[in-house]
């Protein structure tokens, strides 16, 4: 089934520099979503993108799609300590469309 | 209400106990869909409701665990006979269902099996 795996594991940046994760999936997809998580508990949608985007942006959120690699990127621009967070990307499932799928996320540490 | 509720926060249980955990969906959301995160893990999926139906339950990891959703309201998993290796958070979100609705998290449920 379809998933969504992030890279990298994880990544430590300094309060003010941009920090960049990757997603990889694996079938065709309609959209991808990213989500948020402080401290293990419930997750935040950040943004969707459709699969005839190429770039959106959301404030200092920037997401790319590349159809052709089966890929995204996510980037926050500016980051600040509390966006200190796990961050994953959601492809839906390829046989329940409306389901989600995550992978282990990309944990994101902004120190000051 | 305003967001996904879940409860109870926390739970503690000893080792062969049962527990319930529940579940309230946001009014009017007809999906729902239960997901297991275990420390330093992703999310791993367990079932999907629609309405009160459950047309996937494939990520449920054995029969000690149902789950079972009362109309398009509230929802409970239980896990029969716990295991230790049933720690975990247990998640829980519900949306409008199609293909491009967003999912809204509870904040969760942390099993803790002793």
């Amino acid at each position: 089934s379809q998933q969504g795996e992030e890279d990298p594991q994880a990544l430590s940046i300094q309060e003010g520099e941009n920090a960049t994760m990757n997603c990889s999936y694996k079938t065709s997809i309609n959209n991808l979503q990213w989500y948020r998580q402080n401290s293990g508990r419930g997750l935040v949608h950040l943004i969707l993108i459709r699969s005839n985007e190429r770039e959106k942006h959301s404030g200092r959120l920037r997401v790319t799609l590349d159809t052709s690699k089966k890929s995204s990127s996510l980037l926050i621009t500016a980051s600040r300590a509390a966006d200190t967070a796990s961050y994953f990307c959601a492809p839906p499932d390829t046989g329940t469309a409306s389901k989600l799928t995550f992978g282990t996320g990309t944990r994101l540490q902004v120190t000051l | 209400g305003a967001g996904v509720s879940q409860s109870p926060s926390n739970k503690v249980t000893e080792k062969g106990k049962d527990v319930e955990l529940r579940c309230d969906p946001i009014s009017g959301h007809t999906a729902l869909y239960w997901y297991r995160q275990r420390l330093g893990q992703g999310l791993e999926f367990l079932i999907y409701f629609q309405g009160n139906s459950a047309p996937d339950k494939s990520g449920l990891p054995s029969d000690r665990f149902s789950a079972e959703r009362t109309g398009e309201s509230v929802s409970t998993l239980t896990i029969q006979r716990t295991q230790q290796e049933d720690s975990a958070v247990y998640l829980c979100a519900s949306s409008l269902d199609h293909i491009e609705a967003v999912k809204y998290f509870g904040p969760g449920t942390r099993l803790t099996v002793t």
